[in-house]
């Protein structure tokens, strides 16, 4: 079986400044991989950044990155430079060989004036 | 740019009604989901599909729900008797491959069904 959990369920932002969204997962499998989705208040989810589990190196797209600890089972997300837009509700998922994505609970992120 | 679509975009409905949800997802996508989200609870995954058949349900995907692409171009979730409980907003989503090979999952902007 495998669990997302996100322990964070609200955070708060000014903006410019730099936000990290934990999240914290287990899987049996040794081959699997890690997303995180953004679901704006229109509630259509899409997807931020995605992590391949066999990689090091952490992935990056523009001011979002994360910070993969394959020993800890953390995945954490960073959000450099926060904008307005980036209010959202994130999730954490993960995916193993099965078709189906695995979703943590959520953190909603305020991003303030 | 390709998009999945949901109708209806709200459904009220009375305990034991049968509801269908409909969801056209992206054109050359392969497989097709479902998932719930209960309000203030994380999502859950109810169904997968692929090669017009169900390839994997969760345990909340029981005998009360369908699924069928009946046009090769709708997917639909059918709801046989509703409970208060399936009270949710309802998820649909598609993608080219699995997701460990296709990236992402493309998702709709929900349905949400009140089951009063």
């Amino acid at each position: 079986a495998q669990t997302v959990t996100q322990s964070q369920p609200e955070m708060s932002v000014q903006e410019a400044e730099t936000v990290t969204l934990s999240c914290t997962y287990d899987t049996s499998e040794s081959d699997y991989y890690l997303f995180w989705y953004k679901q704006p208040p229109s509630r259509q989810m899409i997807l931020v950044i995605r992590q391949e589990a066999y990689k090091q190196q952490n992935a990056t797209e523009n001011r979002f990155s994360v910070n993969f600890q394959k020993a800890a089972k953390s995945f954490s997300l960073k959000i450099s430079d926060s904008q307005l837009g980036d209010a959202a509700m994130y999730f954490c998922a993960l995916t193993g060989t099965a078709s189906k994505l695995t979703f943590g609970t959520g953190t909603r992120l305020q991003v303030t004036l | 740019e390709p998009e999945v679509t949901q109708t209806p975009s709200h459904q009220v409905t009375q305990m034991g009604q049968e509801v269908i949800l409909r969801c056209v997802p992206i054109s050359n996508h392969l497989y097709f989901y479902w998932y719930r989200q209960i309000l203030g609870q994380k999502v859950e995954f109810l169904v997968s599909f692929y090669n017009n058949e169900i390839s994997e349900k969760s345990e909340i995907f029981d005998d009360q729900f369908s699924v069928e692409r009946p046009d090769g171009s709708n997917f639909t979730l059918k709801i046989r008797s509703t409970k208060l409980e399936d009270s949710a907003m309802y998820f649909c989503a598609s993608t080219r491959g699995r997701p460990s090979i296709a990236g992402e999952l493309f998702f709709g902007e929900g349905s949400r069904l009140t089951v009063l």
